[in-house]
Order: structure tokens, then sequence, then C-alpha cells
């Protein structure tokens, strides 16, 4: 079985500072790794992705994401925040490779308070 | 670009009552997935549809059902509602490349 774990439940960050959001996953099998933002009362919106290639991901809104086979992580990192990215972040896994049709299997999420 | 859709946004119903939530997926998507958030949790993955049948089941409660219709629509279908029934609902779907969309959800509130 897959697991995710978001080290951080809460990051407060003051605008403009650097961030990283830690993510750990547990698997057997080949995954695939997301990164998913939820601003209040809204879905779900995908950041970025790891499939195959690139360890180094890079997704909307000036986030990237290194994927680490040995250390089982997948870190979310922005240079330099904004008031905007105030939110809510899920790390993600699903099976690979698939037919199209797997679960994802998503983290317990961080919350991400970025202050003027 | 046309997005996965929900319906209705909001829902509120009376325990032991049911409720439909409707998801319509993007258009081409052959597969839709059913996720539950309850509040200030993760979501978690109810169900999904492949071509029209079930490719995979997860935290599903016996009182729910779900199906997906030939135009590959989705409908939840949920009976006797409980007060631990009140969460966001969404709906994915994909089209064969592993990246699931997600609708905007409904939000159930069982009284």
């Amino acid at each position: 079985a897959q697991s995710v774990t978001q080290l951080d439940s809460q990051v407060p960050v003051f605008e403009e500072a650097p961030v990283e959001l830690r993510c750990n996953y547990s698997s057997s099998v080949s995954v695939y790794l997301f990164w998913y933002v939820q601003y209040p009362n809204q879905g779900l919106q995908l950041l970025l992705k790891y499939l195959s290639g690139s360890t180094l991901v890079k997704g909307i809104n000036g986030f990237e994401a290194e994927f680490n086979k040995s250390q089982t992580s997948f870190h979310l990192r922005k240079p330099s925040v904004h008031i905007s990215d105030t939110a809510e972040y899920f790390c993600a896994v699903s099976l690979a490779p698939s037919g199209g049709y797997n679960k994802l299997i998503f983290g317990a999420g961080t919350r991400l308070a970025v202050h003027p | 670009a046309a997005g996965v859709i929900q319906s209705p946004r909001h829902l509120i119903k009376e325990k032991r009552e049911t409720a439909t939530l409707k998801c319509y997926p993007i258009p081409r998507h052959d597969t839709v997935y059913w996720y539950q958030q309850g509040p200030g949790q993760d979501p978690q993955f109810l169900i999904s549809f492949y071509e029209k049948m079930q490719s995979d089941k997860g935290s599903i409660p016996d009182r729910f059902s779900a199906q997906q219709f030939s135009d590959y629509h989705s409908e939840l279908n949920m009976s006797s509602l409980e007060l631990g029934d009140s969460a966001l609902y969404f709906c994915a779907s994909s089209s064969g490349l592993n990246e699931q969309f997600f609708g905007p959800g409904t939000r159930l509130t069982v009284l």
C-alpha cells in the first residue's frame, strides 16, 4: 500500500521569503507524485507532477519540486512567496504505470500562511 | 477550456434523507473519480469508473452507490444520510494520462 506523509501541518512565512513544504511517501512500487493547492472554499488545482524523467519539476505560480527516490521525498519549494500563496497544499501519489485510472492518495495537507 | 462540472454546488439534507451528486467530466475524458473531504481533512478516495465500469473502490460506505452513464457523466447516490457524511465531495476526471482534473466540489451539509 502507498502512503503520504506531509511533515508540517502549518508553515508560517513572511512575504518574499523562500518556503519548502515537505512530503515523504511510502510505496513498494513506482509511483507518480503530485502537488495540489486548495484555496479556501475552492477545489483542488494541480501545481505540478512527476511522472518520469528529470527529477526537478517546475509547476505553476513559480513552484518547483524535486523527486528524490533514495529519500522517497517530493518536497515543494518556492524562492519567494506572495500573500496570494496562502492556501492548503496537498501532496499526493498514485501507482505507476497505469491505464490512467489510479486513485490518488493524499497527505494530510500543509497550511501555508504568508504574512506581510 | 472546459472543466469538470459538479452539481449542485451546495446541498443541505436532513438525517436519513437521500442525496444525489452529479459530475460532468471534461469532454473526451473516460475516467471519473469521487473523493470525500471532511472538515479539515485530506481528500479520501471513494470510487472510480473507467469507460462506464467501476475500476476501483475505496472507503465508500455501503449506503453510497455510484455509476457512470453512457455520456460519461457520473452520479453519486447517498442514502440514509448521517451527520458524518457532511463533507466536500469532489469529482475528478482524466483521459488516461494519470493527471486528474478536479471539479469545484459539492458541499453537503447533513442536519
